[in-house]
């Protein structure tokens, strides 16, 4: 198993700023995803986090956006840039083991832009 | 992505009474996995099914995979209000490993 740590947990900012996320893992992990899931939906890939490299995304989301750092294998970031009402969502990280295939979760990071 | 469609989109029921959402694909998928993502939480692992027509067990909950691999059900038998929360299916294929979540079904368990 896998142990995820996410902050901020939630946070209303104003339209135009940015907010960096943060996941931490409690051990290495090869595979971390960031999604998104608003409000009432399904989970939506943004991107893999590549350790040591550029983070590859998903159709619909580009680097501009939401950067991506992965300086280790247990720690993460995700900016949202340049924030608008639409960008109110949940910011989940996940890490993906390798034997079972199954997707760890952190808490989540509950946006609000005004 | 692969795509999975996933029915209902919400269920209600009666405490007591039985409860199933179903999960198809077009394309024959590597696996199909279960998660539960109870209100406000977020979404934990259930189960893994490899094998076509692959039945597996976790008391009150049935999973199945369908002979083809291309769709899969969750079966909750009895349901308590502790089964309330939104049940997702995610399924990966061809030489993808990064499963794809179904729209999922919220199930609300009236007392």
């Amino acid at each position: 198993s896998a142990v995820i740590s996410q902050k901020p947990s939630r946070d209303i900012c104003q339209r135009g700023t940015s907010l960096t996320i943060q996941c931490q893992v409690d051990s290495q992990v090869t595979m971390m995803f960031w999604y998104r899931q608003q409000p009432g939906q399904s989970l939506t890939l943004i991107a893999t986090a590549n350790q040591g490299s550029e983070a590859t995304y998903e159709s619909g989301f580009v680097i501009d956006k939401f950067p991506i750092s992965r300086p280790n294998l247990t720690f993460s970031t995700l900016t949202v840039s340049n924030m608008s009402p639409e960008d109110s969502s949940i910011y989940l990280c996940s890490v993906l083991t390798a034997n079972t295939g199954e997707l760890f979760f952190g808490e989540g990071s509950r946006l609000t832009v005004l | 992505g692969q795509q999975v469609m996933q029915i209902p989109q919400y269920q209600h029921v009666q405490e007591g009474e039985d409860f199933t959402t179903y999960c198809n694909s077009s394309t024959t998928l590597s696996n199909i996995q279960w998660y539960k993502q109870r209100p406000g939480g977020h979404p934990v692992f259930l189960i893994q099914l490899v094998k076509s027509g692959e039945v597996k067990k976790q008391k009150r909950l049935t999973f199945q995979f369908g002979e083809a691999k291309k769709n899969s059900s969750l079966h909750i038998t009895a349901t308590q209000t502790t089964d309330v929360g939104t049940y997702f299916c995610a399924a990966a294929s061809g030489g993808s490993y990064i499963p794809t979540f179904g729209r999922g079904t919220s199930l609300i368990v009236h007392p």
